[in-house]
This record gives structure tokens, sequence and C-alpha cells, in this order.
């Protein structure tokens, strides 16, 4: 079936890093998303593309769809402690699925 | 701003045991879904509805059944616990595909279940 690749599965971020994580397929999907979960609660929406090459931002969060339909990245710019969580990507044709996350954890 | 609401937030049951998991949402979405999240495995989905009165299987559907009798609301339920349904459950409901890209899904907040 269909699977989403996503990495890191974890990193440590420092105050005002800058932050890359990515999901492969070897499916093609005609949206993605990424969503982010803090502890304890249920994930949230930060950002959803809907066509190949298209690059969205969300203030210090920006992602692209990928040319080949087959993979996105998301970008945290400066990143900050309320960063932390897990983020996800999602694929859809019509049913969505998931990536296993990223854990974002700080520096100790 | 209610958004899809879970209850309940924690549940302890005896392997055996049957409870069921009940989801409200009040954004007159037509699609409701219930996930299992588990370490390392992600969100997987357990079934589906795309409407009321119609439900459909997901990627994990064995031991748990669901009903959507209103459109505002999606049960999950467990008829004999298992130790292996020890996980946090996420119901989540999204707009129809018509016009609306599938996928913008909107959470609530999870129920903890553990099993013993």
């Amino acid at each position: 079936g269909q699977q989403l690749n996503q990495s890191p599965q974890s990193m440590f971020i420092q105050e005002g890093e800058d932050v890359s994580m990515n999901c492969t397929s070897s499916s093609i999907f005609n949206t993605w998303l990424w969503y982010k979960q803090d502890p304890g609660e249920g994930p949230v929406l930060l950002i959803a593309l809907y066509k190949a090459g298209e690059l969205t931002s969300n203030g210090r969060l920006t992602a692209q769809f990928g040319i080949t339909r087959k993979d996105s990245f998301l970008n945290i710019s400066a990143s900050i402690p309320s960063d932390v969580g897990i983020y996800f990507c999602g694929g859809s044709q019509g049913n969505l699925i998931f990536g296993k996350g990223t854990k974002l954890s700080v520096k100790p | 701003n209610a958004g899809v609401t879970q209850t309940p937030k924690f549940r302890v049951l005896k392997t055996g045991q049957s409870m069921t998991l009940l989801c409200a949402q009040d954004m007159n979405h037509e699609y409701m879904y219930w996930y299992r999240q588990d370490p390392g495995m992600g969100l997987r989905l357990i079934h589906y509805s795309v409407g009321e009165g119609t439900t459909a299987k997901g990627e994990v559907p064995d031991g748990y059944n669901v009903s959507r009798l209103k459109k505002q609301n999606f049960l999950l339920g467990l008829e004999s616990a298992a130790p292996s349904q020890t996980s946090v459950y996420f119901c989540a409901s999204s707009y129809t595909g018509r016009g609306r890209p599938a996928g913008e899904l909107f959470f609530g907040e999870g129920s903890r279940l553990t099993v013993l």
C-alpha cells in the first residue's frame, strides 16, 4: 500500500536555528499537508499544498510540494521553544495517509 | 468554538471489557474519522464515515466497531478490549471533497485508553 517516509524521525533544536524535514513516497499525491501536534493535544493543520511546485509560507514555516508530486518538505526558520512537538506530513489522493512524524525537542 | 470534542479523555479498562468513545463535531462536516496513535507508528486510520449512516474500514479496523447515526456524532466501540488496544485515540472531521481538497482534518484532543 501507499507509504510516506518522513525524516528525520527526531531532531534537537537550539533557539534560533533553522529546521528542515521532508516526506517522500513512491506514490503520487494531489495534496500534501503538514500538521503539528503539541504534547497532549491533537494535530493541527499548518500548511496545505495543492499544486506541484507550490511553495507556501505560514509565518516562519515554509513548505513545498515537490515537482514529481512524490515529496514535500517543511522548513522552520529561526526556531523558538514553542516549535517543539511532533510534525506530521500527510499525502492525499482522496484518502489521506500520514507519515510517522518528526519529533522536535530542545537541545539539552 | 468547540470544534471536535472527544469523551472520555482518559479511561482504564480490564481485558475483555467493552467501552464506547464518543466524538462530536459542531462544524457540520460530512466526513469523520477515528485514528489511533502509538509511539513510532504515527496516526493509523481505524474507521471513517463519509456521511450520516455510512461507515468504512480504514487501515487497522479489527477489534473496533463504529456508528454514525447522527451527522455530528461518530462513535468508536471496543466490544472486548485487549492490551494491544492501549493507545491514544483521535477523532477528526473534514468537509466533503467537493470544492474542498481532501486532507484538511480537524482533530479532537484525544482519548487515552489503557487496557490492563
